[in-house]
């Protein structure tokens, strides 16, 4: 299994330009979420999905979009880039059985440069 | 809302000697608490986590964490560090209640080892 792999590794932006992030699990999890991680703020939760087709909003949704269109893939496109967004994005992917608040795991990262 | 705080952003220990970091969350329910460990440039990995039961669980890599409802805390404790435990160490809450299976990080503690 790979577990949870996340398409490119790393990417320079030019503000304004767009631009689509893959994440993709191979365990079947019901749940995937995406973060974004900058110095001193730990992760914050942009969006996440509890399942095919669904997507709800997490702490800064906002220059995001995100879809699910299959259970194994989670996009999370940037329309217009800003400099901003300029941060390491982790996906993770968990499988939520009843009310218990299962293991995430995470992909490998990808690192976003907006000039 | 829930939230977590990791009063120390960097910690040096010697390699051999005893490790806690301090976690502390606030939730009004019982919470789901997690600890996460990130090496430069990967993803995080689950060290432990705490649904309910005893408070005293143990993790992997000799990780031990202890839940103190009265305190609010969620300290991670390992009694002699290797090198190999220089990272970034990030503690986590979950909700417990279903349809908020968010998790919320604190803004995570560097763990510097020296020989």
């Amino acid at each position: 299994n790979a577990g949870v792999t996340q398409t490119p590794k790393f990417r320079v932006l030019k503000t304004g330009q767009s631009m689509t992030l893959l994440c993709a699990q191979d365990m079947n999890h019901e749940y995937m979420y995406w973060y974004r991680q900058d110095p001193g703020m730990g992760l914050r939760l942009i969006h996440y999905s509890v399942g095919e087709g669904t997507t709800a909003k997490g702490e800064v949704p906002d220059g995001y979009n995100v879809s699910r269109l299959k259970k194994q893939n989670f996009l999370l496109g940037l329309e217009s880039a800003a400099p901003s967004q300029t941060s390491v994005y982790f996906c993770a992917s968990s499988y939520t059985q009843g009310r218990l608040q299962e293991t995430q795991y995470f992909g490998p990262g990808t690192r976003l440069l907006v000039l | 809302a829930q939230s977590v705080t990791q009063p120390d952003i960097h910690i040096t220990v010697s390699e051999g000697a005893s490790l806690e970091l301090r976690c502390n969350y606030s939730y009004g329910a019982t919470p789901y608490l997690f600890w996460y460990v990130q090496s430069p440039g990967q993803g995080l990995q689950l060290l432990l986590k705490y649904f309910s039961g005893d408070t005293l669980v143990q993790g992997i890599k000799g990780f031990e964490a202890e839940f103190k409802r009265s305190q609010s805390s969620f300290n991670l404790r390992k009694p002699s560090v290797h090198w190999s435990d220089a990272a970034e160490y990030f503690c986590a809450v979950g909700a417990s209640n279903f349809g908020n299976e968010k998790l919320t990080f604190g803004t995570g503690t560097r763990l510097t080892i020296i020989p």
